[in-house]
């Protein structure tokens, strides 16, 4: 079946600007996490949607950043007013298991690479 | 906190075995997961150990886990060129809430001939 997607693939947006970001989770999948990528800094986690409970936000940076999903499927992630710091590539998971519920693989997208002029 | 930990680059030569290590703080921790990162895509599972667990061995894989050390390492046997990527350890952990995976900074590994 399919896996996760991303898109776009790839945006370039100057600073100030607003970009979304989406994701299409593998279907069935409970949870599903948003990462970020930044050039030797590993995987940074942003936030984590867990079935119909609130998602946790922990790992957002400042209030710029916002996700939904949506009919706990499909996931937006939007940044406000970019900064050049933003510039990355944006990761979404998705994964049958709620986290901590044992063994739980995690389905990774290839990623959007945003730039930020 | 929690914290994984790994050294931030390998190279070897075709044919060697590759030993990436990786060491983590949480004593709870579970599931130990290795991912493998190709230029341009997402994470893939590559293998996982379960705590209880030292040894787990996947045809070229071998993950040893030293639980004591909190310790854990991904032998590659015979490396090819294909194996070049950035190797990702992450750990989960079991608890009553959610609990999302720490992964730490990658290892990339660089297989020349």
């Amino acid at each position: 079946g399919a896996g996760v997607s991303q898109s776009p693939s790839n945006k370039v947006t100057e600073k100030g600007k607003d970009v979304e970001l989406r994701c299409d989770p593998i279907s069935g999948h409970t949870a599903l996490y948003w990462y970020r990528q930044s050039l030797g800094q590993g995987l940074e986690f942003l936030i984590y949607f867990q079935g119909n409970s609130a998602p946790d936000k922990s790992g957002l940076p400042s209030d710029r950043f916002s996700a939904e999903r949506t009919g706990g499927s499909v996931s937006t992630l939007t940044i406000q007013r970019t900064q050049q710091e933003d510039s990355a590539v944006y990761l979404c998971a998705s994964s049958l298991r709620l986290a901590g519920e044992g063994y739980n693989e995690q389905f990774f997208g290839p990623g959007t690479r945003l730039t930020v002029l | 906190g929690e914290d994984v930990e790994q050294s931030l680059f390998l190279s070897v030569r075709e044919g060697d075995s590759s030993v990436i290590n990786c060491t983590y703080t949480d004593s709870s921790s579970t599931y130990l997961y290795w991912y493998k990162q190709e230029p341009g895509a997402g994470l893939q599972l590559l293998t996982y150990i379960f705590s209880n667990m030292d040894m787990k061995q996947d045809q070229r894989l071998t993950v040893l886990l030293n639980k004591k050390d909190k310790h854990l390492s991904l032998r590659i046997a015979d490396t090819q060129t294909g194996d070049s990527a950035i190797y990702f350890c992450a750990e989960g952990a079991r608890s009553g809430g959610s609990y999302i995976p720490t992964f730490g900074r990658g290892t990339s590994l660089i297989v020349h001939p």
